[in-house]
């Protein structure tokens, strides 16, 4: 069975860090491109970043980029979201999603994680 | 970057059919994917490639696209059904690879 499992959330004054991790089982990790995805509350889902199997093509929002980075640690079976200077406008409940390889759709999904950014 | 409307809103009754637009600048020519999202809970992928199903969803889901519509299908929609909606592309054209349509909220009357 297929499971992905966030932690690291939790309560930053702005300007602080965080960081995230998704644990993954039931599926080789080395195979698959990983996203984050975010959704502030009461709001839509917003992609974040993108890893592929390899780490060859990493991708990054526009309101994220320079201040997040996204690794991964196929050993370990763990996708990670470093996250720097955290703004008020970055709190959400955050999603690891696996990418399928051939359709590019998101089949499958943690739970996710809540980031509060708030003084 | 390539932007995606959904309406805001769609209601239905129960046994009815319920059609959730996903607009978008030609995206007949992108392969589009849709999620449900009910409260406190993951998005679950109910279609993908415009009109695949995951397995275990039922054949009540349907969906096509094509100019510059994709549309979502629900027939004989269940009170179980009533979720958010998002639609997503992969746009291959610039740095942002995955885009999100705003959310469409189904409710059953």
């Amino acid at each position: 069975e297929v499971q992905l499992v966030e932690s690291g959330g939790g309560l930053v004054k702005p300007g602080g860090s965080l960081r995230l991790s998704c644990a993954t089982s039931g599926f080789s990790l080395s195979s698959y491109t990983m996203n984050w995805v975010r959704q502030a509350p009461g709001k839509g889902l917003e992609w974040v970043s993108s890893i592929s199997s390899s780490t060859t093509y990493i991708f990054y929002a526009d309101s994220v980029r320079g201040r997040f980075t996204i690794s991964r640690d196929n050993a370990k079976n763990s996708l990670y979201l470093q996250m720097n200077s955290l703004r008020v406008e970055d709190t959400a409940v955050y999603y690891c999603a696996r990418e399928d390889y051939a359709s590019s759709s998101c089949d499958y999904w943690g739970q996710g994680t809540l980031v509060t950014v708030s003084a | 970057s390539y932007v995606l409307t959904q309406p805001p809103s769609v209601s239905v009754a129960p046994g009815q059919t319920a059609r959730i637009t996903c607009g978008g600048d030609n995206i007949g020519s992108k392969s589009v994917h849709w999620y449900q999202q009910k409260p406190g809970q993951a998005p679950v992928l109910v279609v993908y490639d415009d009109s695949d199903r995951p397995s275990g969803i039922p054949e009540r889901f349907s969906g096509s696209n094509s100019g510059n519509t994709a549309t979502l299908t629900i027939s004989r929609v269940e009170a179980g059904d009533e979720a958010d909606y998002y639609c997503q592309v992969w746009d291959s054209s610039d740095n942002y690879p995955k885009v999100f349509g705003g959310g469409t909220k189904l409710t059953v009357l």
